[in-house]
């Protein structure tokens, strides 16, 4: 069984700061996507990554996959209070393309 | 931009009746997904339809659920008996392959979802 595990579940931080989420998962993974909700919204689509060593980045945010580790990261430069709401990665291991979602971070940009 | 639209967007029932879920895909996609959020969970994959089939289910997709594209835009779930565990928001979901093609046209891009409070 798939399992996708991200950490810290709850992140609060000042604006200007860096910080990294980070999005284990158990098995080959075809690719990687995250996504960011707001309260009460739904799912908006940031990255899809797609083979080791891939990174990508808009604005302030910057995806990264290692498919050895079965590790994503998403990395916040310079946080903004704009970009707070919960965040999830999401694998998918080809079956479907059924999505498999970690628990989420969830994280405040305190001004 | 086009978007997945979703009705309604609360839905309160009584345990036991019957429930049914509407979302309209983007109008070009293929594939269409349903997913649920009980509260402060994870989303969790339903199931997904292609071509008129059913392509994947999961576990949570049991015999009370059922999926539908009644016509050209809608695809519906319905929940027979609604049980008080299926108090959750329920996300439509569309894309414009179903995971071989490429990611831009695999990306799912999911609807606001129907928040379901069943009592």
């Amino acid at each position: 069984e798939l399992k996708v595990e991200q950490n810290p579940l709850f992140l609060s931080m000042q604006e200007g700061k860096n910080y990294t989420i980070y999005c284990n998962y158990s098995t080959t993974s075809d690719r990687l996507y995250w996504y960011r909700q707001d309260p009460g919204k739904s799912l908006e689509s940031l990255f899809v990554l797609l083979s080791n060593g891939a990174v990508k980045q808009e604005g302030r945010l910057m995806a990264s996959l290692d498919t050895k580790a079965r590790l994503s990261t998403l990395h916040i430069t310079a946080a903004v209070h704009d970009l707070s709401a919960t965040y999830f990665c999401a694998v998918d291991i080809g079956a479907g393309n059924m999505l498999t979602f970690g628990g989420g971070t969830r994280l405040m940009v305190k001004p | 931009e086009p978007e997945v639209t979703q009705t309604p967007s609360h839905q309160v029932t009584q345990m036991g009746q019957e429930v049914i879920l509407r979302c309209v895909p983007i109008s070009n996609h293929l594939y269409f997904y349903w997913y649920r959020q009980i509260l402060g969970q994870k989303v969790e994959f339903l199931v997904s339809f292609y071509n008129n089939e059913i392509s994947e289910k999961s576990e949570i997709f049991d015999d009370q659920f059922s999926v539908e594209r009644p016509d050209g835009s809608n695809f519906t779930l319905k929940i027979r008996s609604t049980k008080l565990e299926d108090s959750a928001m329920y996300f439509c979901a569309s894309s414009e392959f179903g995971g071989l093609a490429g990611p831009d046209t695999d990306t799912q891009y999911f609807g606001p979802g129907t928040r379901l409070t069943v009592l």
